[in-house]
């Protein structure tokens, strides 16, 4: 069982649609949780950490199951710069540690 | 956010010779730098985790031996490919975690490898 798993895609949606993006994770002990966005052959760029009480930050609202493993993002009045590979991601310790990433979801946002 | 660097941003070079990466954090001292891999449509893979002055811990089914990193100042981290192999060509990409930014890890804009 893979340690974090999404949906690859890619996700066709049109411009100004909301689209939501779902992750399930396998370990138990992880704290910490994140939303990487990563364009094409670019470094993955923190997009907001993922907290139990869930969090939004403009039209990105992320959630975070922790009974069901699962954390969610979703994107209200998508633009087309929103196309990219959002990527989950999981810490089991504190920063000091290793992140573990999720394949990503491939969203392609079309005029 | 904090910034970090990476250098070369790309190699191109035979089979059979090292590479060296270089890998900075720009505005602040990291206490722990992370190496990261990524093949073609696959997600970032943890290679090693290293602490300034201290040797790297690897994850499992990374050869030390092969993928050496030295980790000599809280602002400099280097990789080195020995013998680099055409499976060895790759997207790394190294992090760094610092003590006053601690919710996460900020990404150098990684190196893009091609062995020939």
């Amino acid at each position: 069982r893979k340690e974090v798993e999404q949906d690859p895609g890619p996700f066709n949606v049109p411009e100004g649609a909301t689209v939501a993006f779902n992750c399930t994770y396998s370990n138990s002990a992880s704290q910490s949780f994140f939303w990487y966005r990563q364009d094409c052959r670019k470094e993955p760029k923190l997009l907001m950490s993922v907290y139990s009480s869930g969090n939004e930050d403009g039209r990105f609202t992320a959630q975070l199951n922790r009974a069901s493993q699962y954390i969610s993002l979703l994107i209200r009045d998508s633009k087309l710069s929103d196309s990219a590979t959002y990527l989950c991601v999981v810490m089991v310790g504190g920063g000091a540690d290793g992140l573990t990433f999720g394949k990503g979801t491939h969203l392609i946002i079309q005029p | 956010g904090a910034v970090v660097s990476q250098h070369p941003s790309r190699v191109i070079c035979k089979s059979g010779t090292s590479v060296k990466i270089e890998c900075r954090s720009l505005d602040f001292q990291a206490t722990t730098m992370f190496w990261y891999r990524q093949f073609p449509k696959q997600s970032l893979m943890l290679m090693a985790t290293s602490n300034e002055g201290s040797k790297a811990t690897y994850e499992q089914g990374v050869e030390k031996d092969k993928f050496l990193i030295n980790h000599a100042s809280l602002t400099l981290s280097t990789l080195t490919v020995t013998s680099a192999h055409p499976e060895d060509s790759s997207f790394y990409i190294c992090s760094a975690f610092g003590t006053i930014i601690t919710d996460t890890q900020y990404f150098g804009p990684g190196t893009r490898l091609t062995v020939l």
